[in-house]
């Protein structure tokens, strides 16, 4: 099992521009989240996704785009990237059962920068 | 709003030593929280997850505890290892919700 795989690893953009970071699971998760985490914030939550097809805003959704096609994958685009978005960047999934949720799986990050 | 807050924020014990480590979140209608560990430039990993009809946890040399009433878990970690050292984070979902809300952690060096 790979679990939640991320990519790229690192990535430097410029200001303006746009890319879509990738992220794959092979649990067969229904549920997929992504997060952003910056030093000394936390983690905070862009976009989650409850099944293909079906997506919702987190906590800080503005600059940001997802799709879920598949049950495995969940891009997160970035449209004109600027310095705020500057952060490392998380891929989740977790499987919903009667009761309540496993628990949440991660993948390595993405380490972007926008100059 | 679940608020969730790690004390202390930072840590640095010698080897050997057993500590513990605090997490307290405001919404007490959580039905599990989950403990991980972060390593430098990594990303999280689960230790424990704890469902809300639970009180502990174990994993080795780790034990979760979860009081729901006052809204508090701690995680203790036994003989402390240099290995042990990593930023140790708590998570609780948002009412009943599937989005967790995460404490800012609490970073970990364990000295040999």
């Amino acid at each position: 099992n790979a679990g939640v795989t991320q990519t790229p690893k690192f990535r430097i953009l410029k200001i303006g521009q746009s890319m879509t970071l990738q992220c794959a699971q092979d649990m067969n998760h229904n549920y997929m989240y992504w997060y952003r985490q910056d030093p000394g914030m936390g983690l905070k939550l862009i976009y989650y996704s409850v099944g293909a097809g079906i997506t919702d805003k987190g906590e800080v959704p503005n600059g940001y785009n997802v799709s879920r096609s598949t049950t495995e994958d969940f891009p997160l685009r970035l449209e004109l990237a600027a310095p705020s978005q500057t952060s490392v960047y998380f891929c989740a999934s977790s499987y919903w059962r009667t009761g309540g949720f496993d628990e949440q799986y991660f993948g390595p990050g993405t380490r972007l920068t926008v100059t | 709003k679940q608020e969730v807050t790690q004390i202390p924020a930072a840590l640095s014990v010698p080897e050997g030593e057993n500590l513990v480590l605090n997490c307290s979140f405001t919404d007490s209608a959580i039905y599990n929280l989950q403990w991980f560990r972060q390593d430098p430039g990594k990303g999280l990993t689960s230790l424990l997850l704890i469902q809300s009809s639970q009180r502990e946890q174990t994993s080795g040399r780790l034990n979760a505890s979860l009081d729901k009433s006052s809204g508090r878990s701690t995680l203790y970690i036994a003989a402390s290892q240099p290995g042990d050292s990593a930023t140790y984070l708590c998570a609780v979902p948002e009412g009943g919700s599937e989005k967790l809300v995460f404490g800012k952690g609490t970073k970990l060096t364990v000295n040999p």
